[in-house]
């Protein structure tokens, strides 16, 4: 079955302090693994993306690990913000069929991140 | 704003009614998805759309139905509606079908009373 599992569901952090979410996954053939951010009353919003290959990506205060083996990814926000609170997905990227593909996403965790 | 646009925002309606749910894609983009977001199932993967022709088919319940018409909007159609379907619904689109980058919409809000 293909599930990514997200944890925790929500998270409570000082200002300044680093957030880290994790997620796991069992399906081997995910090839993308793409982070989302969610603020209230609006859609998911693309935050950062890895590809397998890699083990880590960093764009800006945002980092993704990411252990193949382990078949986990997780999200590091440094320096975290108050205006960094709001709700992040991961989801994982799989081919449905000839040339198409779709995203499953985790649960989601709700971030609050305190002044 | 990520140019996907979803109609209406906010919906109520009784039990056993039909809704239909509209989505117009950012300009250019040929792939539209539909997902369910609740509190406990979280985001959902319903369907998928590509220039017209359904793609991938998630957990939509055979109550519930979509279309992407010739000048890309989508429709999805919630029948027989039943409290448990109360939920958010975005639509998103995507220039491709390889779901790399997939841009929301805002979403609508049903609520089955």
């Amino acid at each position: 079955q293909q599930q990514v599992k997200q944890s925790p569901q929500s998270l409570i952090v000082q200002k300044g302090g680093i957030s880290i979410i994790n997620c796991a996954y069992e399906n081997t053939a995910f090839d993308y693994f793409p982070w989302y951010q969610q603020f209230p009353g609006k859609g998911p919003a693309l935050l950062i993306a890895i590809r397998p290959d890699v083990s880590e990506k960093k764009e800006g205060r945002f980092t993704i690990s990411f252990n193949k083996s382990a078949k986990q990814f997780s999200l590091h926000i440094m320096d975290s913000q108050p205006g960094d609170s709001a709700t992040y997905f991961c989801a994982a990227r799989s081919r449905s069929g000839g040339s198409n593909y779709k995203l499953t996403f985790g649960k989601g965790t709700l971030l609050t991140v305190n002044p | 704003d990520s140019g996907v646009t979803q109609t209406p925002k906010h919906l109520i309606t009784a039990t056993g009614q039909r809704v239909t749910l509209r989505c117009s894609p950012r300009s250019g983009d040929l792939s539209v998805y539909w997902y369910q977001q609740s509190l406990d199932q979280g985001l959902q993967f319903l369907i998928q759309y590509y220039n017209g022709e359904e793609r991938a088919k998630g957990n939509i319940l055979e109550r519930f139905s979509a279309q992407q018409f010739p000048d890309l909007h989508s429709e999805l159609n919630l029948s027989s509606l039943e409290l448990g379907d109360s939920a958010l619904y975005f639509c998103a689109s995507s220039v491709r079908d390889n779901g790399n980058t997939i841009y929301f919409g805002e979403g609508s809000w049903l609520t089955v009373v």
